[in-house]
């Protein structure tokens, strides 16, 4: 079973510039998540997809952060304009809609480093 | 609102040596509860998870994670650790109708 893909796997940008992520999560998972993990924490969730609905977005910094999954299946990430701040691996994960207990599996990751 | 505490953050540990992190959550509620690990390099994996029944749980490569509600805990446990068993460990929690919260992790070393 193909994993959670994420590209690229590290970017470098100077700070007010904008980036972009992109995720495809494993075939048929209807749930899409982005978190935001600074170093020496844990993930945070930026955003909950069901389908191509927001489920949950309360931690999204909405004046620069934005997300969208137009189709239902691939999601990207935007941050425009990035602050140092942001400066994290961004994680995508899904999992299935059916299951109570849904597990996320977890992409690589994308490295953001804002100079 | 609920928050996970890991008080471990940095453990080293000999090989054949026991080990347990402590993982702690504020929420009142049913909760489901999860353990991941990060191998370095690799992604974020599920090592076991715990939403009803046994407090007892086990997860994969020998791990085992009890539930004590009165003490708010999902202690991750193993017996005896190997050298491989290097990484990042995570709790998470996730209560009624709020988001997944994950605690800010446990890096373990083991030495061989």
């Amino acid at each position: 079973e193909a994993g959670v893909a994420q590209s690229p796997r590290y970017k470098i940008i100077e700070k007010r510039q904008s980036v972009a992520f992109w995720c495809n999560p494993i075939s048929g998972h209807a749930t899409l998540y982005w978190y935001q993990q600074i170093l020496g924490q844990g993930p945070k969730l930026l955003i909950q997809f069901q389908n191509n609905g927001v489920v949950d977005d309360s931690q999204l910094p909405k004046d620069r952060f934005s997300a969208e999954r137009l189709k239902g299946v691939d999601s990207t990430l935007k941050i425009q304009p990035a602050k140092l701040e942001d400066s994290a691996v961004y994680l995508c994960a899904s999992s299935p809609v059916g299951d109570r207990f849904p597990e996320a599996f977890f992409g690589q990751g994308t490295r953001l480093t804002v100079v | 609102a609920q928050s996970v505490s890991q008080h471990n953050h940095h453990v080293i540990l000999s090989e054949a040596a026991s080990l347990e992190l402590g993982c702690n959550y504020s929420y009142g509620g049913t909760v489901n509860l999860f353990w991941y690990v990060q191998y370095p390099g690799q992604h974020l994996q599920l090592l076991l998870k715990y939403f009803s029944g046994d407090p007892l749980v086990k997860g994969i490569k020998g791990f085992e994670a009890e539930f004590i509600k009165s003490k708010f805990s999902f202690n991750l446990r193993k017996p005896s650790v190997q050298w491989s068993d290097t990484a990042e460990y995570f709790c998470a929690v996730k209560g009624g109708s709020y988001i997944p919260t994950f605690g800010r992790g446990t890096s373990l070393i083991v030495h061989p």
